[in-house]
């Protein structure tokens, strides 16, 4: 069974700072590994969505890459903002579309 | 861009009473939804799949006989947890797959999720 495992749990950061925020996964035969964002009493937004031929992608500050062979994935935030607080998660896709094994997140604060 | 919308927000009921949860697509429709379950301090769990005109196909260890799921229109699904309990206390939300070819196809649009508290 996937298990995905996200360090560190909670990040606390002034704001300007560049983050790394990490994830593991014991099963490499994913299909696809993505990171959300999830604000407080809100949904989850996709941020990123690397497939598992990919090694990276980027959208605006972030950048998420992925390697299959180790079972990482790392979601990098740069010049953080306030804007930016929230609890990152990450997935990992199984072998049908709604079959994600998710992490349990990593709540960051970002101070101005 | 394709939205989901899920209802309530929060919930509180008393314990051995049933609650019904609403998840949405709005503006597309869904031939597949998925229910996740999230207790305090936990991972997101994949619950159940809910397919539009069929029976919901339920991941190990959850009862269907207590989160009835429904899925009778391409943009309706209720996840009905019945006789609930204290202990189904969690945060329940859901996600939606557009149609093939159509709007919001191959990805999934989540809800805001819906917070059950079983007192």
């Amino acid at each position: 069974k996937q298990e995905v495992t996200q360090i560190p749990a909670a990040l606390s950061v002034p704001e300007g700072e560049n983050l790394v925020l990490n994830c593991s996964f014991t099963d490499s035969a994913i299909y696809n590994l993505q990171w959300f964002r999830q604000d407080p009493g809100k949904g989850l937004t996709s941020l990123l969505l690397i497939q598992s031929s990919q090694r990276e992608q980027t959208s605006g500050r972030l950048n998420a890459s992925l390697d299959k062979s180790s079972g990482r994935s790392t979601l990098y935030i740069a010049a953080s903002q306030p804007g930016d607080s929230a609890t990152y998660l990450c997935a990992g896709r199984g072998s049908t579309l709604g079959r994600l094994y998710f992490g349990r997140g990593t709540q960051l604060t970002v101070w101005p | 861009g394709a939205v989901v919308s899920q209802h309530p927000s929060w919930v509180i009921c008393k314990s051995g009473t049933s609650v019904k949860i609403e998840c949405r697509s709005l503006d597309f429709q869904a031939t597949t939804m998925f229910w996740y379950r999230q207790f305090p301090k936990q991972s997101l769990m994949l619950m159940a799949t809910s397919n539009e005109g069929s029976k919901a196909t339920y991941e190990q260890g959850v009862e269907k006989d207590k989160f009835l799921i429904n899925h009778a229109s391409l943009t309706l699904s209720t996840l009905t947890v019945t006789s609930a309990h204290p202990e189904d206390s969690s945060f329940y939300i859901c996600s939606a797959a557009g149609t093939p070819g159509g709007v919001g196809a191959n990805v999934l649009t989540f809800g805001a999720g819906s917070r059950l508290t079983v007192l």
